[in-house]
């Protein structure tokens, strides 16, 4: 499968433990990016990278969330500090980039977040 | 700032009604506009796009029509089979920008009975 992977699946913890998501794009791709859904609403964008440089950063990625792409190939997103507010299905997705067109987001599974 | 606005759901429908799924959307400049489809237990997919005014979009016997004298960017498909079963997200990317990060509705569940 050369889909974008997303991992853990499920992440359940208690509130103000950390923790670490992972996001493997399409190997090709040098756009990444992160969103956030929440139940009952579509997607929210967080951050995208791309190749290695982190491009911009939502308003609601806070400071207890940061992201990293340091190879420009696999992301990671982290939430320090959980809070019951934080539980939501973290979605990654990857693309192409450039040609002044619109190139296809392909997303991932998801990771499902529960904090206690 | 961008938003789009998806009519309220779920929608229950039998096997081969008409389907219509509205959605409309406040963007500066000339966006694109897209629909995500959701399957049970999978990722969201493309379903169809239009970048520009009076482009039709079509996939899979769905069709949307850009207007943008209305702003809006309504799903059709004239027959609906059970397999359409899925949660909707109406989604649009400003051009002005270089990042194309998307914009999306909340999303309408269809759910379609045999």
């Amino acid at each position: 499968d050369t889909g974008v992977s997303q991992n853990p699946r499920h992440k359940i913890t208690k509130r103000g433990q950390n923790v670490t998501f992972r996001c493997d794009p399409i190997s090709e791709h040098n756009r990444l990016y992160w969103y956030r859904q929440t139940l009952g609403q579509g997607p929210e964008f967080l951050t995208y990278f791309q190749n290695e440089a982190q491009l911009e950063k939502s308003r609601l990625l806070s400071d207890r969330f940061s992201a990293e792409r340091p190879k420009g190939s696999f992301s990671t997103l982290e939430i320090q500090r959980t809070e019951q507010g934080d539980s939501a299905m973290y979605l990654c997705a990857s693309s192409l980039a450039g040609g002044g067109v619109y190139n296809e987001q392909f997303f991932g599974p998801g990771t499902r977040l529960t904090v206690l | 700032g961008n938003s789009v606005t998806q009519m309220e759901g779920p929608v229950t429908l039998s096997e081969e009604a008409f389907l219509t799924i509205n959605c409309t959307y406040t963007a500066t400049g000339y966006p694109s506009l897209f629909w995500y489809v959701q399957y049970p237990g999978e990722g969201l997919q493309l379903l169809l796009k239009a970048t520009k005014a009076d482009d039709k979009g079509s996939n899979k016997g769905f069709e949307a029509t850009y207007r943008k004298e209305t702003t809006s960017f309504h799903l059709e498909k004239g027959s609906v089979q059970v397999s359409d079963s899925a949660v909707y997200f109406c989604a649009l990317t400003s051009t002005s920008g270089a990042n194309s990060k998307l914009t999306f509705g909340k999303g309408i569940t269809l759910s379609v009975r045999p």
